[in-house]
């Protein structure tokens, strides 16, 4: 079945440095997405979302790129901090169903200080 | 605020017992799910209630898995008999339409089955 997946398992960078976590899904009907942080032992925890009507969002150091035409995502994180370092999940909504999250396998970022 | 409420945090059990997690969402949302999560399968949704309703369980694995939410401000997970393959972190989160699509996640039960 369609799903949402991740180009890179790992990334790794320098401390103050931007990083940029890519995430590519296959259903065309999707219409939200959503990223999300977690930590070690802690649960997933809310960062950005965009819906499939616009192209870019951003928050505080964080932007998200939503390219539909090659159902394309990515989290954008500027000057990224040791506190950043954590596992990052693309999750999609298909649309006609506002509630069924599919979740990417998550890529793991480790910020060097 | 107080976010989503999970009990217990850890729980190390035999296989054959049964196993109950319990969950207090976000008051005032009205969506509650609860998920589970392992290396190899990630994030799974395993069932959705809204207004203490289940609308979707079909991602309950199996009979020996049940769910309730008796109120608006509280849901169990239940697991009778446990298996070792029952083994990971279970999620609770929930939602309200204050929060549009927004699902705010608890901090998760680790569940071991020996």
């Amino acid at each position: 079945g369609e799903s949402v997946g991740l180009h890179l398992p790992t990334l790794s960078v320098q401390e103050g440095d931007n990083s940029i976590i890519n995430c590519a899904y296959s259903n065309s009907a999707s219409d939200y997405f959503i990223w999300y942080k977690q930590e070690s032992g802690k649960g997933p925890q809310f960062i950005i979302d965009i819906r499939s009507n616009m192209d870019k969002r951003q928050g505080q150091r964080v932007t998200v790129l939503l390219n539909k035409t090659v159902k394309h995502l990515s989290l954008q994180i500027a000057a990224t901090q040791p506190g950043d370092s954590a596992v990052y999940f693309c999750a999609e909504n298909y649309g006609g169903s506002n509630y069924k999250l599919t979740f990417g396998k998550g890529t793991l970022l480790t910020v060097n200080p | 605020d107080a976010g989503v409420i999970q009990s217990p945090r850890h729980e190390v059990t035999e296989m054959g017992q049964e196993v109950t997690l319990r969950c207090k969402p976000i008051s005032g949302h009205n969506s509650l799910f609860w998920y589970r999560q392992t290396m190899m399968r990630g994030l799974e949704l395993l069932i959705y209630f809204n207004n203490n309703v289940p609308i979707d369980d079909s991602g309950m694995p199996e009979d020996r898995f049940s769910a309730k939410m008796p109120n608006a401000s509280f849901s169990t997970l239940k697991i009778q008999p446990s298996e070792p393959r029952d083994s990971a972190v279970y999620f609770c989160a929930s939602r309200g339409t204050s929060s549009g699509n927004t699902i705010y996640f608890g901090e998760g039960s680790w569940l071991t089955v020996v």
